[in-house]
């Protein structure tokens, strides 16, 4: 199965907002509300920053949200932090595995 | 605080063995779907293989099934990878992960991860 398509890279100014889509098919985006996301900063443990589309687990700036329309998914992050630079990944519930997209690096200017 | 520590990467010659180890602490161990993860250098990220709470059920990627064995023991707290007939393309670091709301062996989303051990499958 091949994974979520997202953007290899975002970037934006401190104070900016950006988003990040992540784009599949009707049998994974499209077809279930169990998107997640999760921000990876280098050479950590990934950490997840939105769930079931745009839930926030305790703990996550209200900076970051989520959203989906149709095949794709959607990550919003406001008021853009240093801190914020990382890579991040959407996933996706599907009938079979846990899929992932391939990562999108957020630089940070 | 919730903590996942993982062990037991290494170097290992194609066609080799190597058993990852994970140990859990900061909550109830038995009462979670656990999770195998992986991530080849400078790639995304893939699950690999998640085991329920009691161990009784296992599911695995395509690729590795016949030769990974995720098991669990919940009186140590612990979660293992057992791997075999290496190759090449499993080389990446492994995550141990903690599921939720886990239906027919597919996760919705992995809520903690560990730091990860990286396994190089290389002559």
């Amino acid at each position: 199965q091949s994974a979520l398509t997202q953007p290899a890279s975002v970037s934006g100014s401190p104070g900016q907002s950006i988003t990040i889509s992540c784009t599949g098919t009707s049998s994974d985006v499209g077809g279930y509300n169990y998107v997640s996301w999760y921000q990876q900063h280098p050479g950590k443990a990934p950490k997840l920053m939105i769930y079931d589309v745009s839930n926030r687990p305790s703990g996550v700036s209200n900076r970051f949200s989520g959203s989906k329309s149709g095949n794709t998914a959607s990550l919003t992050i406001s008021g853009l932090q240093a801190e914020d630079e990382a890579d991040y990944y959407c996933s996706s519930y599907t009938s079979s595995i846990t899929k992932f997209g391939g990562g999108t690096k957020l630089t940070v200017l | 605080d919730v903590q996942l520590v993982e062990s037991g990467g290494g170097l290992v010659q194609p066609g080799g063995s190597l058993r990852l180890s994970c140990a859990a602490s900061g909550f109830t161990f038995s009462n979670y779907w656990m999770t195998w993860v992986r991530q080849a250098p400078g790639k995304g990220l893939e699950w690999v293989a998640n085991i329920k709470q009691d161990g009784s059920e296992k599911y695995y990627l395509d690729s590795v099934k016949g030769r990974f064995t995720i098991s669990r023991d919940n009186a140590k707290n612990s979660l293992y990878l057992e791997m075999n007939s290496l190759r090449a393309e499993d080389t990446a670091v492994y995550y141990c992960a903690r599921g939720r709301y886990c239906t027919n062996g597919v996760c919705y989303r992995f809520d903690y991860w560990g730091q990860g051990t990286l396994v190089t499958v290389s002559s």
